[in-house]
Formats: C-alpha cells, structure tokens, sequence
C-alpha cells in the first residue's frame, strides 16, 4: 500500500462515451502526477499539479483533461478517446515537484483503460 | 533530449541466480539516476537512487552504481528469488528544478523460476 489509490482498476469505453479516472492520495503532499503506460514504450509524463496548480502540460491531446479541486485528489477526464488511448493510466504524488531525487515520487496501482 | 535504454525482455533466471539488468542513458547535464521496480498489479515503487557520479544506490540486495564514463547504471542483485520478479525500470531526472518529471526507459520484466 503506497497511500496513492486510483479507482477504476479497470474501465472499458468507447470511442464515444465520456468517463473520469480518479485518484487519492493520504500522504499529505503538494504534488500530483498523470502517467501513461503503454505497452513497450517507456512511462509518458501527462501532467503535473501542484497545490491544485498545474506545472506542466506535455503537449496532451485535448480529449485528456485534468482536474485538480484539492492538493489529495487528481481527476483526468475522458471523452471521445482513441483506441491508441488504451493503456495503463498512472497516478503518482510527491511532496514536492521539484528536485526529483529529493522528493520521491510514489505511485498508485493504476487504472487500465482499454478503448474499442 | 533524454533518454535511458535498457535491456530487452523478458529476463529469465532460476533462483539464487546471479542479476544484471543493463541501463545507460543520454542526458544533457548531470542526471540523478533511479531503478522502479513493479510487481505484477502494482504501481511503480522507487528501489534505489544515485544522485552524483561514483555513488551507489542498493537496497533489498540490489545495488546499482552511478557511471558517469560509461553513463551507466546496471542493477545488480547476487542471489535473485521468485518474489523478485517484477519489471524494472531505470529512470533520470535531468530536470534542473523543472517540472519534465522523469525519463524512464520501457522497462525490463524480469521472471524467477524456482
């Protein structure tokens, strides 16, 4: 247990429907992170909030949108999705979202997103 | 740009085997380095990390040691065992303060038999 939980574990959807994936975190940091985990590709940075600010936007597609209402919770919602969108979805959080090596990124189990 | 290459997988050893998981790396300045490991289910969980140059990250009997001639940093453990099995990831931070998080490389699955 890492204090990061992510709900759904699993989600199927179409192209078509809108859905949220929704992360927790109960260590009391500052930061929060998305990742996208492909199959034989490394880890993809989405996004990076903190205290409910975003840092940084790596040039994701607009049908991903983030929302951050509080520095425990972190929301990406989902609309008109492509099946190349299927993948593991990452939440992590940290105390800090600088000086990586300082402040120790921890993750959640992840939702597995599976597009038809 | 970054980047971090590792070993192709899946990795087979039996138990009490002797681990070498390869990583190298391009960074532009001079990166912290770190391994993940993830266990089947699970998210990634930091297993060690080297900050500067010559250091040695080790725990739970994995070792790796920062190298900055061969811009290395292979994990290592000497006796492995079937709760080892997982994938592994080697990652950096070169981000200077900056908010481009870590570059990881895809990850190595390594399975134990018995």
């Amino acid at each position: 247990e890492t204090g990061v939980t992510q709900t759904p574990r699993h989600l199927v959807m179409g192209m078509t429907n809108k859905k949220s994936l929704k992360c927790e975190q109960h260590l009391g940091h500052n930061a929060m992170y998305w990742y996208k985990q492909s199959a034989k590709k490394p880890l993809e940075l989405m996004f990076v909030y903190s205290l409910e600010e975003r840092v940084e936007n790596n040039s994701v597609p607009s049908r991903f949108s983030p929302e951050c209402p509080n520095s425990s919770h972190l929301f990406l919602h989902l609309h008109t999705l492509q099946p190349e969108d299927s993948a593991l979805y990452l939440c992590a959080s940290s105390q800090d979202w600088r000086e990586i090596a300082k402040n120790i990124q921890y993750f959640g189990a992840g939702t597995r997103l599976s597009v038809l | 740009g970054n980047s971090v290459t590792q070993m192709e997988g899946p990795v087979t050893l039996s138990e009490e085997a002797f681990l070498t998981i390869n990583c190298t790396y391009t960074a532009t300045g001079y990166p912290s380095l770190f391994w993940y490991v993830q266990y089947p289910g699970e998210g990634l969980q930091l297993l060690l990390k080297a900050t500067k140059a010559d250091d040695k990250g080790s725990n739970k009997g994995f070792e790796a040691t920062y190298r900055k001639e061969t811009t290395s940093f292979h994990l290592e453990k000497g006796s492995v065992q079937v709760s080892d099995s997982a994938v592994y990831f080697c990652a950096l931070d070169d981000s200077g303060g900056g908010a481009d998080g870590l570059t990881f490389g895809k990850g190595t699955h390594l399975i134990i038999q018995p």
